[in-house]
């Protein structure tokens, strides 16, 4: 059975930072590609990074581009990512999903989906 | 950026009811498009993927259609189970572009 579990989310200043972690288990981690999608609260999904099976191609949406870092490491089965400059805007639930391809392709779908680590950027 | 339109944004159907949702790309993505149904509090879940393949487990009564820029979602005879939030998502370029989502209440 696939399982993916967020950790990490939390309140945290403006200007502030955070590490979001999403362990993987059920499922091959190093063949697929990886992303993560966050909600704010009664808004609808918002793509937010993807990264290739392998770590080698990594893909962000413009409002995170230069604070965010997404990461992986294979060995370990876990998907991060690094958020810095957090502002108000960030203020989500972060999902991470599995990829159904190795690669951020044409034919992707986000297959599986972990529960959610809530992110409060808040003074 | 692709945009991607969802057309309604909310809709009040009975259990029995035939419901169809639209999802039009601001640009053509051949079939790259996935339908997603979320439940409050819940994680998102796969339906349709490639604009017309039903994903692993989902019912016979969900459906898709569609290529280029317009898509359609079809429920064939709405169950209590359906009533839920739809979004519509293209994955024919990144960054990959959610639809604002369809609310499906109960009438």
């Amino acid at each position: 059975e696939v399982q993916l579990l967020e950790s990490g989310g939390g309140l945290v200043q403006p200007g502030g930072s955070l590490r979001l972690s999403c362990a993987a288990s059920g499922f091959t981690f190093s063949s697929y590609a990886m992303s993560w999608v966050r909600q704010a609260p009664g808004k609808g999904l918002d793509w937010v990074s993807g990264i290739s099976d392998s770590g080698g191609g990594t893909y962000y949406a413009d409002s995170v581009k230069g604070r965010f870092t997404i990461s992986r490491d294979n060995s370990k089965s876990t998907l991060y990512v690094q958020m810095n400059s957090l502002r108000a805007e960030d203020t989500a639930v972060y999902y991470c999903a599995k990829g159904s391809t190795a690669g951020i392709y044409v034919d992707e779908n986000f297959d599986y989906w972990g529960q959610g680590t809530l992110v409060t950027v808040s003074s | 950026d692709i945009q991607m339109t969802q057309s309604p944004s909310s809709l009040s159907a009975s259990v029995g009811d035939r419901v169809t949702i639209t999802c039009r790309a601001s640009q053509s993505i051949a079939s790259y498009l996935n339908w997603y149904q979320q439940k409050p509090g819940r994680a998102p879940k796969l339906l349709i993927y490639a604009a017309s393949n039903l994903q692993s487990g989902v019912p016979s009564r969900f459906s898709g259609s569609g290529s280029g820029t317009d898509f359609t979602l079809t429920i064939s005879s709405l169950q209590p189970e359906d009533f839920a939030t739809y979004y519509c998502q293209q994955s024919y370029s990144t960054p990959r572009t959610f639809g604002q989502g369809t609310k499906v209440e109960i009438k």
